[in-house]
């Protein structure tokens, strides 16, 4: 079965860096997701992304972070000058119909 | 209300019992709904989508009650590799899914 990949599996950066986390979507999909979650708390939306544009955001996601569809397979999400609290699991999740979501193995990244 | 709401449990149920949990939520607007299973530190997989009234599929029963806007989630004959997190999805329109907080249920033996 098809699946979505995410790079790197752990990533660890100090406060005030910039982070790439980068998604490789099933191939035949056109929603593209980015989700955050905090260790112990619930999985936050952070952004949809929809005919090369940002369909939907969050309060969550603010000026600090972008996305990108570089190219016909990666997704990329953007993080500026991260934060201690920046510290979370990033889920990338593709879909085919917007329905139902195929979520990548999460990338781990700590803000030290 | 929140957009949506689910019982953060802990769900603690001896193997062989049946368990249920609700997911309540505020758009009545929603036309799909979904249950993923979490299991710890690993991503969200789906479980069951929920397109009508409900649907069953083997030990698993999802239902959906339009009028007071909740869906259910029911495992019977539970198996200690049931333990996990299950999340309600209900997505606010094509480009949002937004999961409730997740319920925890522990199978033991």
């Amino acid at each position: 079965e098809p699946e979505v990949t995410q790079t790197p599996s752990h990533q660890v950066t100090q406060m005030g860096q910039e982070v790439i986390l980068r998604c490789v979507p099933i191939s035949n999909h056109l929603y593209f997701y980015w989700y955050r979650q905090i260790l112990g708390q619930k999985v936050e939306f952070l952004v949809s992304f929809y005919n090369n544009e940002i369909s939907e955001k969050s309060e969550i996601f603010d000026d600090q972070f972008s996305v990108e569809r570089p190219d016909g397979s990666n997704f990329t999400l953007k993080i500026r000058s991260t934060k201690l609290e920046d510290s979370a699991m990033y889920f990338c999740a593709s879909s085919e119909d917007s329905r139902r979501g195929y979520f990548g193995p999460g990338t781990r990244l700590t803000v030290t | 209300r929140k957009e949506v709401e689910q019982d953060p449990g802990p769900f603690n149920v001896p193997e062989g019992a049946t368990v249920a949990f609700n997911c309540t939520y505020s758009n009545s607007a929603s036309q799909s709904f979904f249950w993923y299973r979490q299991d710890c530190r690993k991503e969200p997989k789906l479980l069951m989508s929920v397109y009508s009234s409900g649907n069953e599929d083997g030990r698993f029963t999802a239902q959906l009650n339009r009028a007071s806007q909740y869906i259910s989630l029911l495992i019977r004959d539970s198996k200690l590799s049931d333990s996990a997190t299950y999340l309600c999805v209900v997505p606010r329109n094509n480009n949002d899914m937004r999961f409730g907080a997740g319920t925890r249920l522990t199978v033991k033996p």
